[in-house]
């Protein structure tokens, strides 16, 4: 049971360069969250899905995009990534109101 | 709009020292209640929920928080740190009913240092 898994861990991209961050989690969770991490900030909702084949925008969503694929998996999609977009992003699962979090992916932009 | 303040940014205590990390937040209906930690380079683990009930509740390794409704409060607290407690500290908030439910909103966290 690995719980929620992120890839990549690491990334450096180039000012307007694109990427897609990949979340899944094997708990059967209905639920699914991206946040990111800026220091002394805590921790900002960027989108989430409350089930499958919906999403909702969260406190910080401009600059992103994301796709629940199936049931198990949440991407989050930078499509021309910015210096403002360094961060450390979290996914996260729940099923009733608990929240499990994935081990992050740090991202440079540079 | 909903909010959650943390006291302090960061505290620093020597071992075996009490903790007291405080956490207030804004929103005029029910909510749930957590407190998670962060170990250096880790991600988020969950140290304690409130959903309802007793306002004291137990969490892992040792720690403690009380809910004080008058106050908006959910101060998180142990009776004797260890340096292996040194993390930074997250508490969080979610509506119990209706849209927003399940959505956390975080505090700023509380780095907490703990010496030798």
């Amino acid at each position: 049971n690995a719980g929620v898994t992120q890839t990549p861990k690491f990334q450096v991209l180039k000012t307007g360069q694109s990427m897609t961050l990949q979340c899944a989690q094997d708990m059967n969770h209905n639920s699914m969250y991206w946040y990111r991490q800026d220091p002394g900030m805590g921790l900002r909702l960027i989108y989430y899905s409350a089930s499958e084949g919906t999403t909702d925008k969260g406190e910080v969503p401009n600059g992103y995009n994301v796709s629940r694929l199936n049931k198990r998996e949440f991407s989050l999609r930078l499509e021309s990534a910015a210096p403002s977009q360094t961060s450390v992003y979290f996914c996260a699962s729940s099923e009733v109101l608990e929240q499990y979090f994935g081990p992050g992916t740090r991202l440079t932009v540079t | 709009a909903q909010s959650v303040s943390q006291h302090n940014h960061h505290v620093i205590l020597s071992e075996a020292a009490s903790l007291e990390l405080g956490c207030n937040y804004s929103y005029g209906g029910t909510v749930n209640l957590f407190w998670y930690v962060q170990y250096p380079g880790q991600h988020l683990q969950l140290l304690l929920k409130y959903f309802s009930g007793d306002p004291l509740v137990k969490g892992i390794k040792g720690f403690e928080a009380e809910f004080i409704k008058s106050k908006f409060s959910f101060n998180l607290r142990k009776p004797s740190v260890q340096w292996s407690d040194t993390a930074e500290y997250f508490c969080a908030v979610t509506p119990r009913y209706g849209g927003s439910q399940g959505n956390l909103i975080f505090g700023k966290g509380t780095k907490l240092s703990v010496k030798p």
